[in-house]
This record gives structure tokens, sequence and C-alpha cells, in this order.
């Protein structure tokens, strides 16, 4: 089955600890994104790719960094700068940067403790 | 920044109720999609609209793209218990950067009248 996989599914971090969030898509989509989602907001945008071993930075990006070093994997890492990084990641990823239909994996809630 | 202003924030609806929501913005887009997401789980798109006027059918939803460009409308026909969840539209920036970078809406809560 294709489709994007996120995990672990919770995760829990204690302050001052950096966290990866892992993002797979067997689509074959050029294109990946990372959101946040805080409750009764909609998503925000922290950063994207348009294509492997390229990424640009979303409107929230700061105290979080990125690599995309195969087209099917972007990790997100939630670094000790960010101040208040529990909330719902989710990750996206569309056929290409030109394609607005993105295809979201099932989220990653982050706690921290 | 930009922002799209989804209306109602919350609704209830009782099976076989017909349902309406409504999504505007400030500026013109050019593509409208609107997702649903389940509690804990990642928004499944449903529909997406490409061309103002557009009319789009999806089972017993039905989206509308703005004449004015600016809005877009989703209604869900004759609901049933499995349509609670949260409701986002969403489009691409209109300027710069990947159409693949979207900005939501808030969302529609629908849940079940008690």
């Amino acid at each position: 089955d294709g489709g994007i996989t996120q995990s672990p599914k919770y995760l829990f971090r204690k302050e001052g600890q950096n966290v990866t969030l892992s993002c797979e898509q067997n689509l074959n989509h050029d294109a990946m994104y990372w959101y946040r989602q805080d409750p009764g907001q909609g998503l925000r945008l922290i950063y994207y790719s348009q294509i492997v071993n390229d990424f640009q930075k979303g409107d929230i990006a700061e105290g979080y960094s990125v690599s995309r070093e195969k087209k099917e994997s972007f990790p997100l890492t939630v670094t000790s700068a960010q101040k208040n990084p529990t909330a719902f990641y989710l990750c996206a990823s569309s056929r290409s940067y030109m394609n607005t239909e993105a295809f979201f994996g099932q989220g990653t809630r982050l706690t921290v403790v | 920044g930009q922002q799209l202003n989804q209306s109602p924030q919350s609704m209830f609806i009782q099976e076989g109720e017909d349902v309406s929501m409504n999504c505007t913005s400030s500026s013109i887009f050019n593509t409208w999609l609107w997702y649903k997401q389940d509690p804990g789980e990642g928004p499944v798109l449903l529909i997406a609209l490409y061309k103002a006027g557009e009319l789009t059918s999806n089972g017993r939803l039905t989206a509308q793209f703005g004449i004015t460009r600016k809005d877009s409308f989703l209604n869900i026909s004759a609901s049933i218990p499995s349509d609670v969840g949260i409701y986002f539209c969403a489009g691409p920036l209109p300027y710069g950067g990947s159409q693949g970078n979207l900005i939501f809406g808030k969302g529609t809560k629908l849940s079940v009248k008690p």
C-alpha cells in the first residue's frame, strides 16, 4: 500500500532535549512538508522540500530543523530552541512542488514533560 | 499574513440533515481544497477545486469554487454519524515557493446533536 508513515504516534520529551520525528513516503512524491497543529487551530507550515537535497523554511521554522537526503524521507528535529514544542505534527507529500494535492500522514503527538 | 476564514466554527448535526459550511479569503486563490480530519489522525483530502464556478461532488459531498475566487463552499447531504470530525479548507499560498505550500482555515467542527 502506498502512503505516508509517521513515527512514533506519541512522543514525550524532556525540556532541553532535541527529538526527531520520522516521515517516510512510498508514493514517489518529490515534495514533502511538515505542518504543526495546535488545538482549535489550522495547520501551520514549518518546513517544506520541493526535491531531494533541498528544503525551505515555512512560516514557523524557528526551533526546528529538517533534512532531505533521500526522496522518501523527510525527518523533522524539534530542538531545545523551540519554545513551545507540545503540538500535533503532520507530515505531507505531493507529487511535485507544482501539485497542490497534499496527502498527510497520521501525525505525531509530541508532549514536553 | 494570509488567512482563510471558515464558518461556522462548529455545528451540531442530526442524522439525515444537510450541512453547509464555507471558507473565505481576502485574496484570490487558484485552487481550493477541502480536507476532513478525524480525532488524532491526519487530514484526508475530500475534494479539490481548480476553476472559478466549478462544482464538484464526491458522494454526498459537494463543493463549489466561488466565482470571485475568494471563497468556497462545502455541502454534505443526508449526514450520517461518521461525518463528524473537523473540516478544513486550504489553498496554496498565492505567491512564490511551492504550490503545495498550503494555508489552512481553522476548521469547522461537526458534532452529533445530543
